[in-house]
């Protein structure tokens, strides 16, 4: 059975610091997706990884995959508050000819002044 | 990308009640597929919307329970039957569309504003 895992699941820093959310996947894939939920809201695509080494970077996030390793991260640089949100990677499989994500747990973010 | 639509954005419903929560696309998709989430959870798959064909559930999702429809490629609908309070979720409708990047070309998806179900 595929396990996606992030970690840390709850993260609370302050503004200004730098910090790493990991994601662990037990299956192969070469796909990657992070996406962003704010409270009461759906899920925004944040980056798509699609092999091994694949580092995409949005302003003050960065995402990389190590397809080897099967580890993708999520580094946060000088966070700042608008930044507070749960963040799921999640890993895209091909099934049976069908597609399909499997997500992470989720990590909360907070920022705090 | 993918302007998806549902409704109704949210419901609060009676023990032993149906739900039908619509989807809506702006543009025609092979695939369309159906999540829960608890509250304070992650996103587990119910279904893949087939058109033309039955609804491609997952383990620990049947069909009595969450029926689908798929009439066309840019619409679906999830019903949630018999409702009990462990029913009470959100639920995202999602599309994956083709999309080139650097990398070549990949199946990205994109997700609707979601459902937001209490069953009292």
């Amino acid at each position: 059975e595929l396990k996606v895992e992030q970690n840390p699941l709850f993260l609370s820093m302050q503004e200004g610091k730098n910090y790493t959310i990991y994601c662990n996947y037990s299956t192969t894939s070469d796909r990657l997706y992070w996406y962003r939920q704010d409270p009461g809201k759906s899920l925004e695509s944040l980056f798509v990884l699609l092999s091994n080494g694949a580092v995409k970077q949005e302003g003050r996030l960065m995402a990389s995959l190590d397809t080897k390793a099967r580890l993708s991260t999520l580094h946060i640089t000088a966070a700042v508050h608008d930044l507070s949100a749960t963040y799921f990677c999640a890993v895209d499989l091909l099934i049976q000819g069908a597609q399909k994500l499997v997500f992470g747990q989720g990590t909360r973010l907070t920022i705090n002044p | 990308s993918a302007v998806i639509s549902q409704k109704p954005s949210r419901d609060i419903c009676q023990r032993g009640t149906s739900l039908t929560i619509q989807c809506q696309v702006d543009s025609q998709v092979t695939m369309m597929f159906w999540y829960r989430q608890q509250p304070g959870q992650s996103l587990t798959l119910i279904a893949t919307a087939n058109q033309g064909s039955e609804a491609t559930y997952e383990s620990g999702f049947v069909i009595d329970k969450f029926p689908i429809s798929r009439p066309n490629l840019t619409f679906s609908t999830l019903t949630v039957s018999n409702m009990s309070p462990e029913d009470s979720s959100i639920y995202l409708c999602s599309v994956a569309k083709w999309t080139s990047g650097g990398a070549g070309v990949y199946n990205e998806q994109f997700f609707g504003p979601g459902t937001r179900l209490t069953v009292l």
